[in-house]
């Protein structure tokens, strides 16, 4: 069974840091892109990060560039998010997704969600 | 950044109704454009992609429509367990985007 796990959320005061994990089961790791999605209480989903399978190429909303850092260690088939600099605006349920890719009958890949996580939630508060 | 608006927000539907979710993008956006699920307190579950391919496991009540800008999810016999918010999604280009959700009430 395809299984995705986040940890590390809880409570940080602004301005500072917490990392979260994605522990994936079930299939190749290595071999998929996978993606970081939050949502604050109350709203809609927002995309914050994305990686390929390599780990060599990253991707961020600008609401975080510069100040989350996303990565993979492919040998424990876990993902990271690194977040610094933490907001009140950060507050969120946080979701790691795995980003599958399906092919086009022109020959073009696309890329979607197809699993998510139950979420951990991060608060932003003094 | 690619803007998806969906309409309704929000609507009241009652058991076997037949319910329609649009989504425009603001620019083209082929049919890179995905539709979720996602009940009270659980993650989303993806129903439809690339616009109209059904996913896995997915009631065939479910179905996806568009391509270019308009996009459209469709609920045929709507059941008690459909009660949910719906967002569309698009991966065209980075950074990717939701639209802001429409919550479907059942009567």
């Amino acid at each position: 069974e395809v299984q995705l796990v986040e940890s590390g959320g809880g409570l940080v005061q602004p301005g500072g840091s917490l990392r979260l994990s994605c522990a994936a089961s079930g299939f190749t790791f290595s071999s998929y892109a996978m993606s970081w999605v939050r949502q604050a209480p109350g709203k809609g989903l927002e995309w914050v990060s994305a990686i390929s399978g390599s780990g060599g190429s990253t991707y961020y909303a600008d609401s975080v560039k510069g100040r989350f850092t996303i990565s993979r260690d492919n040998s424990k088939n876990t993902l990271y998010l690194q977040m610094n600099s933490l907001r009140a605006e950060d507050t969120a349920v946080y979701y790691c997704a795995n980003l599958a890719e399906g092919l086009t009958s022109a020959g073009y890949y696309y890329y979607y969600m197809d699993v998510w996580g139950k979420g951990t939630t991060v608060t932003v508060s003094s | 950044e690619i803007v998806l608006t969906q309409s309704p927000d929000f609507q009241s539907v009652t058991p076997k109704e037949k319910v329609t979710i649009t989504c425009r993008a603001s620019q083209s956006i082929g049919s890179s454009l995905h539709w979720y699920q996602q009940k009270p307190d659980q993650s989303p579950k993806l129903l439809i992609k690339y616009a109209s391919q059904s996913f896995s496991g997915v009631p065939s009540r479910f179905s996806g429509s568009g391509s270019g800008t308009d996009f459209t999810l469709t609920i045929n016999s709507l059941e008690a367990e459909d009660a949910a918010t719906y967002y569309c999604h698009q991966s065209s280009s980075l950074p990717y985007t939701f639209g802001q959700g429409t919550k479907l009430e059942i009567k």
